[in-house]
């Protein structure tokens, strides 16, 4: 049950376009279609933002787009916006357990 | 609105013991998959334990098994965590999540109850 890799912190000035790697392993990521993205602001519960990978649900703006290649799956926010600064976490199924990415901060120049 | 409201957070001493509930509305609590997440202070998300719709399968991180019981009340629409021999490391924010098993997703998240392990 080891955590997906995910940068601790990326930074983008409003406008543009980041993208969030989450390297994992042929048991989780490599293995299933069942990556999700969460948002969590401070203080605050996360909430999805992307599930099966590329999905998005309603009311999540399509500025947020998900894909994976092999181990590692991505998460890119474009157009950036103030109100996208926040922590980000991937999430894989894996079998009868579930991993979460130690998680990205993201800043908005 | 789909809503889960988690309580019985607070503080305990190492060895103590804790009970969670989380209480849902808005939607057939019996239908769903349920599952605790915790989040250590300034830390990320770890899953915890999951439960299946009618509480025949339960699953357990292993930094966990064989302390916590998860267990659901369908009748009463609810979800809860023992949690026995506490350890300074279990300090965390626990999350109560809805899980859609199909989709691989947690939504959604109820606004979490602080445990805090400490003499």
């Amino acid at each position: 049950q080891s955590a997906l890799t995910q940068p601790a912190s990326v930074s983008g000035s409003p406008g543009q376009s980041i993208t969030i790697s989450c390297t994992g392993t042929s048991s989780d990521v490599g293995s299933y279609n069942l990556v999700s993205w969460y948002q969590q602001h401070p203080g605050k519960a996360p909430k999805l933002m992307i599930y099966e990978v590329s999905k998005r649900p309603s009311g999540v703006s399509n500025r947020f787009s998900g894909s994976k290649s092999g181990n590692t799956a991505s998460l890119t926010i474009s157009g950036l916006q103030a109100e996208d600064e926040a922590d980000y976490y991937c999430c894989s199924y894996a079998g009868s357990v579930v991993v979460f990415g130690g998680g990205t901060k993201l800043t908005v120049l | 609105e789909v809503q889960l409201v988690e309580s019985g957070g607070g503080l305990v001493q190492p060895g103590g013991s804790l009970r969670l509930s989380c209480a849902a509305s808005g939607f057939t609590f019996s239908s769903y998959e349920m599952n605790w997440v915790r989040q250590a202070p300034g830390k990320g998300l770890e899953w915890v334990s999951y439960i299946s719709s009618s509480g025949s399968t339960i699953y357990y991180a292993d930094s966990v098994k064989g302390r916590f019981t998860i267990s659901r009340d369908n009748a009463k629409n609810s979800l809860y965590l023992q949690m026995n021999s506490l350890r300074a490391e279990d300090t965390a924010v626990y999350y109560c999540a809805r899980w859609e098993s199909t989709a691989g997703w947690f939504d959604p998240w109820g606004q979490g109850t602080l445990v805090t392990v400490s003499s």
